[in-house]
Order: structure tokens, then C-alpha cells, then sequence
């Protein structure tokens, strides 16, 4: 079964610096797909960043960027020049190649500092 | 284009009733996938609606079960409720094909039980 593990409940970072969110999941698969959603207070999650397993390159999405560490199974986030407005929990999901679920790690709640 | 739309936003029953939640996808999206989320458990995948069939299932009980209709609209319905099930539901859709594109997420369905 696929799992995926988010070892930080709970991170800070002063606004306009650089803050790194942990994601390590588990799959037997070689082909998959990786995503980085946060859910701002009103709830609606949005998708930040999305990663293909079989593309070495990280993926980047202006200020967020993402290090994708295939063999370790690692898929971390990093936040430059933090801005208050990314104040949100931050979920890591896992899609597999072979079906359209999402499987989602617990979360990350990130607090922004002024 | 409108976002993925849930009706109703609040909802309170009894346990023992029973409750349909709906969701309204992005126009031209053919997947519909239901999660359940509670403080406990997180996010969890119930099922996905791909053309009117349920191409995937999580692991929950037979309470639950789903429909998907002609315009894509999909409906949850949880029969027999436990206090348990008191959750906030989120529907997302994607395209559906290929499979490992983004799922865009409603507002949920916050289910109260009493």
C-alpha cells in the first residue's frame, strides 16, 4: 500500500525567507505522480506544485520548488521569500500511474512570521 | 470557467440517517473523486467516478457509495450514520485522462453527526 509521510506537524519561517516542508512516501511503483496542495484557512486546497516520477528535473513554480529525490523516495518542498499569504497546511499526495487516487501525507501546518 | 462546486456547504443529521453530499465539477472535467477528512485520519480517498463508473475505491465501509451522472455531476451517499463519519468532504476533479493530472478541489461539505 502506499503511504505517505509528512514528519513536520508544524513549521515557521520568517516572512522573505526560505523554509523546506519534508515528504517521503513508499510505492513499489516506477511510474507515478507527486504533488505538493495547500489549504489556506477557508479550506479550499489548492495545488502548488506537481512532479513525474519519470522526469529527473525538479519541478519549480515561481517561489516554490521541489527536490526529488527518487531513489530515496523523498519529495520535499522549498518556500523562497516567504510571504504572509502562504500561510496554510501544506499536503504531499502521491498518485499512482495506474489510477487517479490521491494519497495524502497528514500534513504540514506553516506559519508565516512578519 | 467555474470551480468545482459542493452543495450543501453544512450539514447536520442524526446518527442512524442517512445524507447525500453533491458535487458539481469544473466544465469538461469527466473525473470526480470524493475524500473524506477528519483531524484524526486526515485525508482519505473514498472513491472516483470516471464517465459515470467508479473506476476507484479506498477502503471504507458499503455505507458509502457514490453516482456520477451524464454531465459529470457526481452525488456521495452515506447511509446509516455513525458518529464517526462526521468529516469535512471534499470532491475534486480532473480530466481524468491521462491519469496524473491535477485535481482541482471544492469547498467540501462539512457533515456534523449527532
Amino acid at each position: 500500500a502506499q503511504t505517505v509521510t509528512q514528519s513536520q506537524p508544524e513549521m515557521s519561517v520568517q516572512e522573505a525567507e526560505t523554509v523546506t516542508l519534508s515528504c517521503t512516501y513508499d510505492t513499489s511503483e516506477s511510474d507515478y505522480y507527486l504533488f505538493w496542495y495547500k489549504q489556506p484557512p477557508s479550506r479550499q486546497m489548492i495545488l502548488v506544485i506537481r512532479q513525474e516520477a519519470y522526469k529527473q528535473q525538479n519541478a519549480t513554480e515561481n517561489r516554490f520548488s521541489v527536490n526529488f529525490q527518487k531513489a530515496a523516495k523523498s519529495f520535499s518542498l522549498k518556500i523562497s521569500d516567504s510571504q504572509l499569504g502562504d500561510a496554510a497546511m501544506y499536503f504531499c499526495a502521491y498518485s499512482p500511474n495506474t489510477g487517479n487516487q490521491f494519497y495524502f501525507g497528514t500534513g504540514t501546518s506553516l506559519t508565516v512570521i512578519p | 470557467k467555474a470551480g468545482v462546486t459542493q452543495t450543501p456547504r453544512y450539514l447536520i443529521k442524526t446518527r442512524g440517517q442517512q445524507v447525500t453530499l453533491s458535487c458539481s465539477p469544473i466544465s469538461g472535467h469527466r473525473s470526480v473523486s470524493w475524500y473524506q477528512q477528519t483531524p484524526g485520519q486526515g485525508l482519505q480517498f473514498l472513491f472516483e467516478y470516471f464517465s459515470e463508473t467508479q473506476r476507484n475505491k479506498g477502503n471504507f465501509p458499503g455505507r458509502f457509495s457514490g453516482r456520477q451522472f451524464s454531465n459529470s455531476r457526481s452525488e456521495m451517499n452515506v447511509s446509516t450514520l455513525e458518529l464517526g463519519d462526521s468529516a469535512l468532504y471534499l470532491c475534486a476533479s480532473s480530466l481524468g485522462q491521462p491519469l496524473g493530472n491535477e485535481q482541482y478541489f471544492g469547498p467540501g461539505t462539512r457533515l456534523t453527526v449527532t
